[in-house]
């Protein structure tokens, strides 16, 4: 069964400080898509980043990065130099290519990050 | 520029009384979904419309219903809302149902009184 683990519930971090979410996934596809979304306070679910599982290179965009390996399964995502517009929940989430089906996400419990100034 | 727009973003509703939240997209996708999300939780896929045809999940209760007239709109009927389904309700679309990337409108928060 496909499954996606935040165990990071909340993190509070200091601006300028950088801070790593984790995320942990299960599935038996050899075909799957991992993600990462934003939830702001006002609500909307924000698309940050796409793998698919045969692309392991890590991603640099701006003060975000993501490091992705499948030996652990793990997807982690790394914010340099914090700041408060980065507080949000942050969503891991999953999606397998199931031939003809529709893909569905599947999303960890989420992380609050709370920036403090 | 609004490619997932959802009405209202606030809805307020008594027990027990039918409600209807709306969304629209811009993007001519083929797919829409429904997601329900509780008070710090992960977003749950209620249903989903591929064009006209409707594919529920197995554990939606039959107490939520959809609709979709169009391509463009797409809502939701609580037929009886019950105070636990207070929620935010999310709208998404994807191009189709291979598509991986899905867009997500602001969501509608439901309060049940």
């Amino acid at each position: 069964a496909q499954k996606v683990t935040q165990a990071q519930t909340e993190i509070s971090v200091v601006e300028k400080e950088d801070v790593t979410l984790d995320c942990v996934y299960e599935t038996r596809d050899t075909t799957y898509y991992l993600f990462w979304y934003k939830q702001p306070p006002s609500g909307e679910l924000v698309f940050l980043i796409r793998r698919n599982s045969f692309d392991e290179q890590n991603e640099i965009s701006g003060r975000y990065s993501w490091n992705f390996q499948k030996s652990t399964s793990s997807f982690n995502f790394t914010i340099t130099a914090s700041q408060v517009v980065d507080s949000a929940v942050y969503f891991c989430a999953l999606s397998e290519a199931h031939g003809g089906a529709t893909n569905k996400l599947i999303f960890g419990t989420g992380t609050l990050l709370a920036v403090q100034p | 520029d609004a490619m997932v727009i959802q009405n209202p973003r606030y809805q307020v509703t008594q027990f027990g009384k039918p409600v209807t939240l709306s969304c629209s997209q811009t993007l001519n996708h083929n797919v829409m979904y429904w997601y329900q999300q509780k008070s710090s939780q992960a977003p749950k896929l209620l249903f989903h419309y591929y064009d006209k045809d409707f594919n529920n999940e197995a554990d939606t209760p039959d107490n939520f219903q959809s609709r979709r007239p169009n391509t463009s709109f797409c809502f939701l009927d609580i037929r009886s809302p019950g105070l636990g389904d207070a929620a935010m309700y999310l709208c998404a679309t994807s191009r189709d149902p291979r598509a991986t990337e899905q867009y997500f409108g602001p969501g509608t928060r439901l309060t049940v009184t």
